[in-house]
């Protein structure tokens, strides 16, 4: 199946500062990306859904300012928590996919654990 | 109402017993359905996959679809521990951007 990777898998830092998180699809060209966010115990909440070279479209209730997102190319996104807080805090997750018809099948990274002191 | 909804548990069975887990949905349009397995601190990886109604098998997995009553199902039989895991149902009308179901924790007990 395809791969999808985040980089890093856990970060710590202070609040106020910004965090960057990498989603790559290893083996195929990714026309959409989504980001997630995973509470504890708690469901994915999508925030994001990314395509490549153009603006990302944000769920209701997620600041476009404070989660910048960059699709680069096909095989890449980012996502940046600018001016982290510690409600920020929490399991960041990305998932990509192809494109495929009739079922677009959402390949998943193993998410980025992001804990804001 | 959520547009999907699961029990979140957790469930906690012994090994080898018979697992029974569902979503209901209010979205009538929805026709493609998905089952995902996450463990704990890890991305969701994809279990099954069904269109319309009907079952569909794969090893001991079961799953079904009851568009009349918008209700689908995950079976689980034999379970082991290496099943304790957060199981995610996921749906969509087109095959494209699929919701989420808050997931159910589900803990096989040796």
């Amino acid at each position: 199946g395809a791969v999808v990777s985040q980089h890093p898998s856990r970060v710590i830092c202070k609040s106020g500062t910004s965090v960057k998180i990498e989603c790559r699809s290893l083996d195929f060209q990714a026309t959409t990306m989504f980001w997630y966010r995973q509470f504890p115990k708690q469901s994915l909440m999508l925030m994001a859904t990314s395509n490549e070279g153009s603006k990302a479209t944000y769920e209701q209730g997620v600041e476009k300012d404070k989660f910048l997102i960059n699709h680069a190319s096909l095989t890449l996104s980012t996502l940046t928590v600018t001016s982290a807080h510690p409600e920020d805090s929490s399991f960041y997750i990305c998932s990509a996919t192809t494109g495929t018809t009739p079922v677009d099948e959402q390949f998943f990274g193993p998410g980025t654990r992001l804990t804001v002191l | 109402q959520k547009e999907v909804e699961q029990d979140p548990g957790p469930l906690s069975v012994p090994e080898g017993a018979i697992v029974s887990l569902n979503c209901t949905y209010s979205n009538s349009a929805f026709q493609y359905f998905m089952w995902y397995r996450q463990y704990s601190r890890k991305g969701p990886e994809l279990l099954m996959y069904t269109y319309s109604s009907g079952n569909k098998e794969d090893g001991r997995f079961t799953a079904q679809v009851d568009k009349s009553s918008k209700y689908i199902s995950l079976f689980i039989r034999d379970s082991q521990p290496s099943d304790s895991a957060t199981y995610l149902c996921a749906m969509s009308a087109s095959g494209q951007n699929f919701v989420f179901g808050p997931g159910t924790r589900l803990s096989v007990l040796p």
